[in-house]
């Protein structure tokens, strides 16, 4: 089973800030099916980025991701304020999927 | 528009049992995989389940295997998670979710989900 690793558990920011938002993996993602999901409070996942770099249908290119093999990074250009949330990478290239533990992306 | 609405989500005793339904709509139900995935409250999300289109291939994780079953009925455009043997740390949110191919194995992102459907295990 492939072990997700995401850091920082916390990022505070402000709102205009960029953020940066890391996925470790226990072995290397193959072919870099690797997707990022956010969460809010009360509300189901969503997608917003797979294939490490593609991003979902809707998604506002303020989102960008990126890294291949073990490493993978969300990048947020510059927050808005309705991109304060929880993110969790997925690896979906092996089974059992596995899912990080979650970065939360509060406000300052 | 996709819709995935779960029900059977409850109150149950351990060792008890209990049926999850997710009815689906806005997609061909029958050509698509149909997963769970579950959450405990504000943590992380674990891959339960998976069923291929037509019910042939079907994918547990560790932790169920031998105590849920996943099955579907096309005709009903549905999917269902029979569950056994509960116990506390079953207490979840639990997430219908539709696959982006036919087989549970399908290599997509999970790009619809339902709402969700608590499940509490307690005497």
């Amino acid at each position: 089973e492939i072990v997700l690793t995401q850091s920082p558990g916390t990022l505070s920011l402000s709102p205009g800030e960029r953020a940066t938002l890391s996925c470790r993996a226990s072995q290397s993602v193959s072919s870099s099916y690797l997707a990022w999901y956010q969460q809010k409070p009360g509300q189901a996942p969503r997608l917003f980025i797979y294939a490490a770099s593609s991003r979902a249908a809707g998604i506002p290119d303020r989102f960008s991701g990126s890294g291949s093999g073990t490493d993978f990074t969300l990048t947020i250009s510059r927050l808005e304020p309705e991109d304060f949330a929880v993110y969790y990478c997925q690896q979906y290239g092996s089974s059992p999927r596995t899912f990080g533990q979650g970065t939360k992306v509060e406000i300052k | 528009e996709v819709q995935l609405v779960e029900s059977g989500g409850g109150l149950v005793q351990p060792g008890g049992s209990l049926r999850l339904s997710c009815s689906a709509s806005g997609f061909t139900f029958s050509s698509y995989a149909m997963h769970w995935v579950r959450q405990a409250p504000g943590k992380g999300l674990k891959y339960v389940s998976g069923i291929s289109s037509n019910g042939d291939s079907t994918y547990y994780a560790d932790s169920v295997k031998g105590r849920f079953t996943i099955s579907r009925d096309n005709s009903k455009n549905t999917v269902y998670l029979q569950m056994s043997s509960l116990r506390a740390e079953d207490s979840l949110i639990y997430y219908c979710i539709k696959g982006g191919g036919s087989g549970w194995s399908a290599l997509y992102a999970f790009d619809f989900w339902g709402q969700g459907t608590v499940v509490t295990v307690s005497s």
